[in-house]
This record gives C-alpha cells, sequence and structure tokens, in this order.
C-alpha cells in the first residue's frame, strides 16, 4: 500500500506571496490533519479534514486554510507568507476518525517551505 | 500547563541499555496516546499506540499507561545506534476538541 504523498518536497518564497501545498492520503483514509513543525514550537496542530469537512482546527490565523476533496486528497493554503511561515508542514492521514477511539496516524514525507 | 510535556533530553544511554522516555498530559480524560519517532530531517512514524492502563509490548519497545497519574512511557530494551532519534508523544485529548496534541519531543542518542 502506497503511504501518504505530499507535493512538492521543497518550495521557496517570498514575504507576501501565496502558497498551496498538497496531500494524498493512504487508499482509503477519509482522515487527513495538517501540521505545521518548527524546531521553536515543534509539532502544531493546523486542522483536519474528515469526508471533506473540516472537523477540527488549531490556533493558527486565517491566512492558514485548506481543503479536502471528494478522494479524500487534501490542500492546504497559506496567503500572504510571513518570514515566520519557513516550517516543514506535515501531513497526516488515519482511517477514519471514530471520537474518543482510535487515532492512528501515519504522516507524509513533508513539505519544506522557507520563506525569503 | 502544556497540555504534553515530555523530559527534555537529550538522553544519552549505551549501546545494550534500556531508554526510558517519559510523557505527561494534563487533560484527564484522554484516551488514545501515541509515540512517534523522528529521524533527523524526517517525518514521525508511528512506533506504538496504547488505550488501557498497563503495558504493551511490541519488539524491543513496551508503552506504559497509567491513567491516574497522567503517564505514559516509552522503554527501548537493547538500544541500538538506529534508535537514535527525537521520540514524539502525542496524545488525543478530550479538552481540545478531540485534538491529537503532540509533546515537544525527547532526542535519544544511542553511543556505540
Amino acid at each position: 500500500k502506497a503511504g501518504v504523498t505530499q507535493t512538492p518536497r521543497y518550495l521557496i518564497k517570498t514575504r507576501g506571496q501565496q502558497v498551496t501545498l498538497s496531500c494524498s492520503p493512504i487508499s482509503g483514509h477519509r482522515s487527513v490533519s495538517w501540521y505545521q513543525q518548527t524546531p521553536g514550537q515543534g509539532l502544531q496542530f493546523l486542522f483536519e479534514y474528515f469526508s471533506e469537512t473540516q472537523r477540527n482546527k488549531g490556533n493558527f490565523p486565517g491566512r492558514f486554510s485548506g481543503r479536502q476533496f471528494s478522494n479524500s486528497r487534501s490542500e492546504m493554503n497559506v496567503s500572504t507568507l510571513e518570514l515566520g511561515d519557513s516550517a516543514l508542514y506535515l501531513c497526516a492521514s488515519s482511517f477514519d476518525r471514530a471520537r474518543g477511539n482510535s487515532y492512528e496516524q501515519y504522516f507524509g514525507p513533508g513539505t519544506r517551505l522557507t520563506v525569503t | 500547563q502544556k497540555e504534553v510535556e515530555q523530559n527534555s533530553g537529550p538522553l544519552s544511554v549505551p549501546e545494550g541499555a534500556i531508554a526510558s522516555l517519559n510523557c505527561t498530559y494534563s487533560d484527564r480524560g484522554s484516551q488514545s496516546f501515541f509515540w512517534y519517532r523522528q529521524y533527523s530531517g524526517k517525518s514521525p512514524e508511528l512506533i506504538m499506540s496504547i488505550y488501557s492502563n498497563g503495558d504493551k509490548e511490541d519488539g524491543r519497545f513496551t508503552a506504559q499507561l497509567n491513567k491516574a497519574s497522567q503517564y505514559v512511557s516509552l522503554l527501548i530494551r537493547d538500544s541500538q545506534p538506529s534508535d537514535s532519534a527525537t521520540y514524539l508523544c502525542a496524545v488525543l485529548t478530550k479538552a481540545s476538541y478531540d485534538k491529537v496534541i503532540f509533546g515537544p519531543g525527547t532526542s535519544l542518542s544511542v553511543i556505540p
């Protein structure tokens, strides 16, 4: 079974631009979560999508948005990029979203975003 | 108080020793707990999940959960240099509307 894929793997953008990152979950997985990882803040939860609906979101500004398509693929967008947005953006998929039960997530390789 | 805390590390152990990684969490209603391993420059990889009090063993790894003490640990027996990585504790918290919250990680170095 193929793992989680993310594209692109590396991006360099300048302040003020916007960026779109893509994630394809493991086949059959319906839940996709996005995380930002930086050396100072660790892994921070951005949002989670399940069946094309945002189920949960973290404490990030509205410049960060996402969506999920009917095939469970997900995209996240960051508008008006700031230097502080430089980070590794990770996507994680899981089979289902049964609240209170198991929630094993499998991560993609990540997209390394550098904002200059 | 942070939602998920881990011993700050770095932790160094000799090859063949037992490495003990600790994690505490603040939400008493949490039910699901996970350990991930992250090699430098790579993404996190799920090692273990644990949902009930007690021990769960998988090869050289043992996860231990004590919900009363809000404590979860990971023991690595017969540590190998290839175990050198950052270990992340993750908790599915009810207080944060079923978000998975990650701890800051503990860096483990196994010395040959």
